[in-house]
């Protein structure tokens, strides 16, 4: 069956970087892209881009232009999220989706939990 | 960015009853909009793609209408196991965009 498997929790300290891995199986993974979503605790859901698959090509919400980097390795169908310099506010659960064209969301992974603490 | 506004933000219902939550954009977005539904401490799960088609799997009394700036989701006959927060999603225009939510407490 088609599912996303995301890494375990981090704990990480302000200023430092976090990288979450979104491990693709059932389908053809360069076939789509993935898009990544967080939310942070008690709050709503937060688009905060999307890589295609198929060449790389990315789009990032522009609040986190410059600390965030997505990337996918084709070879184990594994995308993977980098979000840099971590502040308290980036606390949150962080959830991969898969995502054809940058429109619906329909597979998700189990969400990865970030918190961010001296 | 375009903005998403769902109302209500809250509402209690009863089995059986028919709920409508409305998800209004700042902007025209056409047909781009989705509903997913989230259950506590559960990922948030697609049910309706593109205003008013139905994803695989999802049950019948979920249906959605709307185009332009005013879309709707219509859930028929509520079920006790449809308490949870649901989110309208823009695909229209970076970034993409959620409302708010609106959380179903059942009676």
């Amino acid at each position: 069956q088609v599912q996303l498997v995301q890494s375990g929790a981090e704990v990480k300290k302000p200023g430092a970087s976090v990288k979450v891995s979104c491990k693709a199986s059932g389908y053809t993974f360069t076939s789509y892209g993935i898009s990544w979503v967080r939310q942070a605790p008690g709050q709503g859901l937060e688009w905060m881009g999307w890589i295609s698959a198929y060449n790389g090509n990315t789009n990032y919400a522009q609040k986190l232009q410059g600390r965030v980097t997505m990337t996918t390795d084709t070879s184990t169908s594994t995308a993977y999220m980098e979000l840099r310099s971590l502040r308290s506010d980036d606390t949150a659960v962080y959830y991969c989706a898969r995502d054809q064209v940058l429109a619906f969301m329909d597979v998700w992974g189990q969400g990865t939990t970030v918190t961010v603490s001296s | 960015e375009i903005v998403l506004t769902q109302s209500p933000d809250f509402q209690s219902v009863t089995p059986k009853e028919k709920v409508t939550i409305t998800c209004r954009a700042s902007q025209s977005i056409g047909s781009s909009l989705h509903w997913y539904q989230q259950k506590p401490d559960q990922s948030p799960k697609l049910l309706i793609k593109y205003a008013s088609q139905s994803f695989s799997g999802v049950p019948s009394r979920f249906s959605g209408s709307g185009s332009g700036t005013d879309f709707t989701l219509t859930i028929n006959s509520l079920e006790a196991e449809d308490a949870a927060t649901y989110y309208c999603h823009q695909s229209s225009s970076l970034p993409h965009t959620f409302g708010q939510g609106t959380k179903l407490e059942i009676k």
